[in-house]
């Protein structure tokens, strides 16, 4: 079966840092891959990571341990823009299984 | 370069009724896949096309959904007939390569309500 989660809501001030952890057990794994979902809209693609480790990409940063089954996506100097749903999604075979969603608040 | 569209973006219809929702990938994208969310629940795969044939259809629900790919384009899901624990968002996404960690790319979804 898979087991993916990650923590309901978090909320931070507008420039600030917010970590949004993602825990998984599932049957296969090619990957851990980060949306992010505006309220109505397409779920958007921000970053994949496959091996252990930190992949960079701007503001947004991804971090993955397979043993620990453990990601991790930052988001740093926050923007209004960025208040939104982060889906943690882990990919086997060519299916992604969710977690259910962050909800991010960013606050000025 | 258009990205995945669906159509229609909300539906809503009466218990037994049908209903066909339909989604065009990415121009070019050869892997198409259909997900759904219900209320409070995660995103769930339903199934996967590669071109027009049905690579895995493991997370259909039951034998009233229906998805067809004809011609290896666009992609329909008919609910035939709809109950009330249908209702949710379905989302269509396109992929360009068959590899495993090829990146999804999703539609808008279409908002289902069955009354």
């Amino acid at each position: 079966g898979q087991n993916i989660d990650q923590p309901t809501e978090m909320t931070a001030t507008e420039g600030a840092i917010v970590q949004i952890n993602c825990t998984y057990q599932t049957s296969g794994f090619n990957g851990l891959f980060w949306y992010q979902q505006h309220a109505g809209e397409a779920p958007t693609f921000l970053s994949y990571n496959v091996l252990d480790g930190l992949e960079e990409k701007g503001r947004f940063s991804s971090f993955l341990s397979r043993s620990k089954g453990y990601s991790y996506l930052l988001l740093k100097e926050l923007q209004m823009k960025d208040s939104a749903s982060y889906l943690c999604a882990v990919g086997n075979d060519y299916k992604l299984s969710f977690g259910a969603g962050t909800t991010v608040t960013v606050r000025a | 370069e258009a990205g995945v569209t669906q159509f229609p973006s909300h539906s809503v219809i009466e218990k037994g009724q049908t209903v066909t929702l339909r989604c065009d990938p990415i121009s070019g994208h050869d892997n198409l896949y259909w997900y759904r969310r219900v209320m409070g629940k995660e995103i769930k795969f339903l199934l996967h096309f590669v071109k027009e044939s049905k690579q895995d259809e493991s997370g259909m629900p039951n034998n009233r959904f229906l998805a067809e790919r004809t011609g290896g384009t666009y992609s329909t899901l008919k609910v035939q007939p709809a109950e009330l624990e249908d209702s949710g968002v379905y989302f269509c996404a396109s992929s360009q390569d068959p590899g495993y960690t090829d990146t999804q790319y999703f539609g808008p979804g279409t908002r289902l309500t069955v009354l």
